[in-house]
C-alpha cells in the first residue's frame, strides 16, 4: 500500500518568507496530523483533522502558521512569516478514524525546513 | 506539551544485549504506542498497548504497562546494530486519537 506522502524534502528560506508544506495520506485514513520536530526532541503536534475538520490545534501559532484538508484528503500547512525558530521537520501523518486497529500512525518522510 | 518522558535519555549496547527504556506519563490513557525513528525510514510504529492490558510482545519486543504508576517499558531482546534508532512512546489520552509524543530515547547498538 502507498505510504504517505510529503513534498518538498526540504526548503531553504529566508526568515519573513512564507513556505507551504504538502501531504497526501493514505487512503482512506480520516484522520491527518501535522507534527513539527525540532532536532533532538520529539514530534510536537501542531494541528490533528478528523475528515475536514480540525480536532486539535492548541499548539497550532496562529498568528504564522495555518493548515487546511480540503475535501478530507490531502492537506497542506502554511508558514507566513517564518522565524528562525521554525527551522525543524515537519512531519505528516495519518491513522484510520477512532480506531487504532494496532497499527499506529504511519509517518511521510517529513519536510526538513531550514530558515536563514 | 509533552505528555511521556522517556528514560535514559540515551542508551549504548553490545550487539545481541537487551534493551530497556521507561517512558512515564501524566494523565490517563487510552492506550499508549511506541515508535522508531532513523535516519533513514522515519518514523515507524512498533507496538501499542492499552490502557486494559498490562503486556505485549511482537517479535522481539515487549511492552509493558503499570497505569497505577503511568509508566511503560519498552525491551528489546538480542539486538543488532540494525536497532540503532530513537524510540518515543507516544499517548493517546484524548478521545480523538490524538498522538502526544515524549522527547525519547537515542539508543546505539555496537557490533
Amino acid at each position: 500500500e502507498a505510504g504517505v506522502a510529503q513534498s518538498p524534502r526540504y526548503k531553504i528560506i529566508e526568515k519573513r518568507q512564507s513556505v507551504a508544506f504538502w501531504c497526501n495520506p493514505i487512503s482512506g485514513h480520516a484522520t491527518l496530523y501535522w507534527y513539527q520536530q525540532i532536532l533532538g526532541q520529539g514530534p510536537k503536534l501542531l494541528i490533528q483533522f478528523q475528515n475536514n475538520g480540525v480536532v486539535d490545534d492548541s499548539q497550532l501559532p496562529k498568528d504564522r502558521f495555518s493548515a487546511e484538508r480540503l475535501k478530507g484528503v490531502d492537506s497542506t500547512l502554511k508558514i507566513q512569516p517564518a522565524k528562525l525558530e521554525d527551522s525543524a521537520v515537519y512531519l505528516c501523518a495519518s491513522s484510520l478514524m477512532g480506531s487504532w486497529e494496532g497499527l499506529g500512525a504511519f509517518f511521510g518522510q517529513g519536510t526538513r525546513l531550514t530558515v536563514v | 506539551s509533552q505528555q511521556g518522558e522517556e528514560d535514559p535519555q540515551a542508551l549504548s549496547i553490545q550487539e545481541g544485549e537487551n534493551a530497556t527504556m521507561n517512558c512515564s506519563y501524566k494523565t490517563s490513557i487510552n492506550n499508549l504506542q511506541w515508535y522508531r525513528q532513523n535516519s533513514g525510514r522515519g518514523l515507524v510504529h512498533l507496538i501499542l498497548i492499552r490502557s486494559n492490558e498490562r503486556e505485549k510482545h511482537s517479535g522481539r519486543l515487549r511492552v509493558t504497562l503499570d497505569t497505577s504508576k503511568k509508566s511503560s517499558s519498552l525491551l528489546i531482546t538480542a539486538s543488532r546494530a540494525a536497532d540503532t534508532a530513537s524510540y518515543f512512546c507516544a499517548t493517546d489520552s484524548s478521545g480523538y486519537s490524538t498522538l502526544t509524543f515524549g522527547k525519547g530515547t537515542m539508543l546505539l547498538v555496537s557490533p
